[in-house]
């Protein structure tokens, strides 16, 4: 069965700090990751990743795949409380359209 | 870019009552719409996928006469709430799927629909 797993569920932190989330997968076929941030509505694109190894970088953030241990880190530095959202990972098969989304992780980051 | 618009954004009604959502692609064609839900601090959990001018496609659990799915042009898709009850009240969020093209990657969400049920 197909599932995405995201860690943790759940992180409080102090701005400044920098933080690492985690995206595990297992997809049959993969084709791309994909991360989103998730505030009050619906999720916003942040990166897409199809290759190991490649970092994506915009401003403070950052991402890369490791498609041999199937797994993916999206980084934070110099946290604002503006990053406060729910970050959300998906996985898209090479098959049909459907996207397998992770748990999430809620980020609260306080002042 | 590309835009998916969702109407109403809020809705409350009585229970026993149906409510119909639209989710419109504004820039683009989709032959492809996804609809999700999602409970107070979880993930998206996808309901369906309703394909133009076809019967929609529903993910295991989820009552295809309760839901029902209409995409009845390349730029719209409903989604009708049958008889609705206070479980069903969620946030749901409907995403368009380009045709043709380059974009295949990426699907677009639109803003959601949050559905309280009294």
């Amino acid at each position: 069965e197909d599932k995405v797993v995201q860690s943790p569920l759940s992180l409080v932190v102090h701005e400044g700090d920098t933080v690492t989330l985690n995206c595990s997968y297992e997809v049959t076929n993969f084709r791309s990751l994909l991360w989103y941030k998730q505030e009050k509505k619906a999720p916003t694109f942040l990166f897409m990743l199809t290759s190991s190894g490649i970092e994506k970088k915009s401003g403070r953030l950052s991402s890369i795949l490791d498609k041999k241990e199937l797994f993916s880190i999206l980084n934070i530095t110099a946290t604002q409380t503006g990053d406060s959202a729910v970050y959300l990972c998906a996985v898209k098969p090479n098959t049909g359209n459907q996207f397998y989304f992770g748990t999430g992780t809620s980020l609260t980051v306080i002042p | 870019g590309a835009v998916v618009s969702q109407h109403p954004s809020r809705v409350i009604c009585k229970s026993g009552t149906s409510v119909k959502i639209e989710c419109r692609s504004l820039d683009f064609q989709a032959t492809t719409m996804f609809w999700y839900r999602q409970f107070p601090k979880q993930s998206l959990m996808l309901m369906a996928t309703s394909n133009e001018g076809s019967k929609a496609t529903y993910e295991q659990g989820v009552e295809k006469d309760k839901f029902l799915i209409n995409h009845a042009s390349l730029t719209l898709s409903t989604l009708t709430v049958t008889s609705a009850h206070p479980e069903d009240s969620s946030f749901y969020i409907c995403s368009a799927f380009p045709s043709g093209g380059a974009s295949y990657n990426e699907q677009f969400f639109g803003p959601g629909t949050r559905l309280t049920v009294l």
